[in-house]
């Protein structure tokens, strides 16, 4: 069964230090996003790609925060520099029709402490 | 601003009950609502989704009912097994939205 894959699946950091996420959707999803789920919340959205370009980013912290898909493939979320804030589960999804009425398919998240 | 209400936070209900989860939402061009069941440990996962052309739809021990007029929709889980012991998100977007907002989502326990 495919499957959405993301690594790491823990990362514990110091603040100020650089953390990258990396995710590899389901093969014939052009759609991704990266959610971030704070502990005992819902899953809240950060970025959506459409192929390799952003079509929302308009709730990613965009001063420390980034995310790229440069070949509309995998996708990589960096956080530079990291703050004890950000300290969540970062969840990379993925669905074949664009939009969020579609059924999205969610990895098993990367899971970030910052000390 | 929450986009979407769920309660209650945490369920617990005996093996074989009801258990029933309940959502509202202001934003009438909301148009979907799926739920998704979250296990320890793992992402979410698409249960069950309706749309608000029908007021009810059922897919084997699962069920939404839908209320348009007062905009809540909930989630009933008949029969409930100890398997479905799991965290039951709601969330709602609209037609051409990019957004799925989600509820801030239940713990449910069943105990054998």
């Amino acid at each position: 069964e495919a499957e959405v894959a993301q690594s790491p699946r823990y990362k514990i950091t110091e603040k100020s230090q650089a953390v990258a996420f990396w995710c590899d959707p389901i093969s014939g999803h052009a759609t991704l996003y990266w959610y971030r789920q704070i502990l005992g919340q819902g899953p809240e959205l950060l970025v959506q790609f459409q192929d390799e370009s952003v079509v929302d980013d308009s709730q990613l912290p965009k001063d420390r925060f980034s995310a790229e898909r440069l070949k509309g493939v995998d996708s990589t979320l960096k956080i530079q520099p990291a703050e004890l804030g950000d300290s969540a589960m970062y969840l990379c999804a993925s669905s074949l029709v664009q939009g969020a009425t579609g059924e999205l398919f969610f990895g098993e998240g990367s899971r970030l402490t910052v000390l | 601003q929450q986009q979407v209400k769920q309660s209650p936070q945490s369920l617990i209900v005996q093996k074989g009950g009801i258990s029933i989860i309940n959502c509202a939402y202001e934003n009438t061009a909301f148009d979907y609502f799926p739920w998704y069941q979250q296990f320890p440990g793992k992402g979410p996962a698409l249960l069950i989704a309706i749309r608000p052309d029908v007021s009810e739809k059922k897919e084997g021990r699962f069920t939404i009912s839908f209320n348009k007029s007062a905009k809540q929709f909930s989630l009933h889980i008949m029969d409930s097994q100890p398997g479905d012991s799991a965290t039951y998100f709601c969330a709602a977007s609209g037609t051409g939205a990019n957004n799925l907002f989600f509820g801030t989502g239940t713990r449910l326990t069943v105990i054998p």
